[in-house]
């Protein structure tokens, strides 16, 4: 969704429990979708991706979920830990289209010791 | 990272001064773009350019300019027609297909 003039929402979890970060993309013809990781100070990391063809896809303690009848994407963290603690932020694309991402507004994620 | 360099990491502008933040990149993307974020905000695209001698203005392009003579670089130039330049500027470059990868950014201050 759109981010421009809004400030970041926030999310806090205590260490161990498990993060859910949602994110409302925009295009329904997107068809393939990434999530960032931003520390303080820093350039966005990779994290993971789907493409439109999957619903889920997991990686190491991430999962990834894509509803594209809402348009809906989801992040799950497994046993949040500190260093979890950054921006999330999702981006779409139109493979047709070029590589043009589209970003999503971002969460602050908190972990709390 | 891995490829991307931006430079200067900090940058200071006078009012009324035009200043140029560079990023190159060694991983043979085609396309490169710059985005603006403001403190505790989400990115904004601001130019993009899938090919040499070809670019995009973005969602906020008004008071910036780039050009991409090689596929190497892709300045961005930040001018006096900018009312306010402050803000952490990212690169970004992008095989087809594949997610964007970022640079470290460059945070401009106007003193």
């Amino acid at each position: 969704g759109e981010s421009v003039g809004l400030h970041l929402p926030t999310l806090s979890v205590q260490e161990g429990d498990n993060s859910i970060i949602n994110c409302a993309y925009s295009n329904s013809a997107s068809d393939y979708f990434i999530w960032y990781k931003q520390e303080s100070g820093k350039g966005p990391q990779f994290i993971i991706d789907i493409r439109s063809n999957m619903d889920k896809r997991q990686g190491q303690r991430v999962t990834v979920l894509l509803n594209k009848t809402v348009k809906h994407l989801s992040l799950q963290i497994a046993a949040t830990q500190p260093g979890d603690s950054a921006v999330y932020f999702c981006a779409e694309t139109l493979n047709n289209a070029g590589n043009m991402l589209t970003f999503g507004g971002g969460t602050r994620l908190m972990v709390k010791p | 990272d891995g490829g991307i360099t931006q430079s200067p990491k900090y940058l200071f502008r006078k009012e009324g001064q035009n200043v140029t933040l560079s990023c190159e990149q060694n991983l043979n993307h085609d396309a490169m773009y710059w985005y603006r974020q403001d403190p505790g905000q989400g990115l904004r695209l601001i130019y993009y350019s899938q090919i040499v001698n070809d670019f995009q203005k973005g969602d906020i392009a008004e008071g910036y300019s780039v050009s991409r003579e090689k596929k190497e670089s892709f300045p961005l130039t930040v001018t006096s027609a900018q009312k306010n330049p402050t803000a952490f500027y990212l690169c970004a470059t992008s095989p087809r297909g594949t997610e964007a990868f970022f640079g470290q950014g460059t945070r401009l201050t106007v003193v």
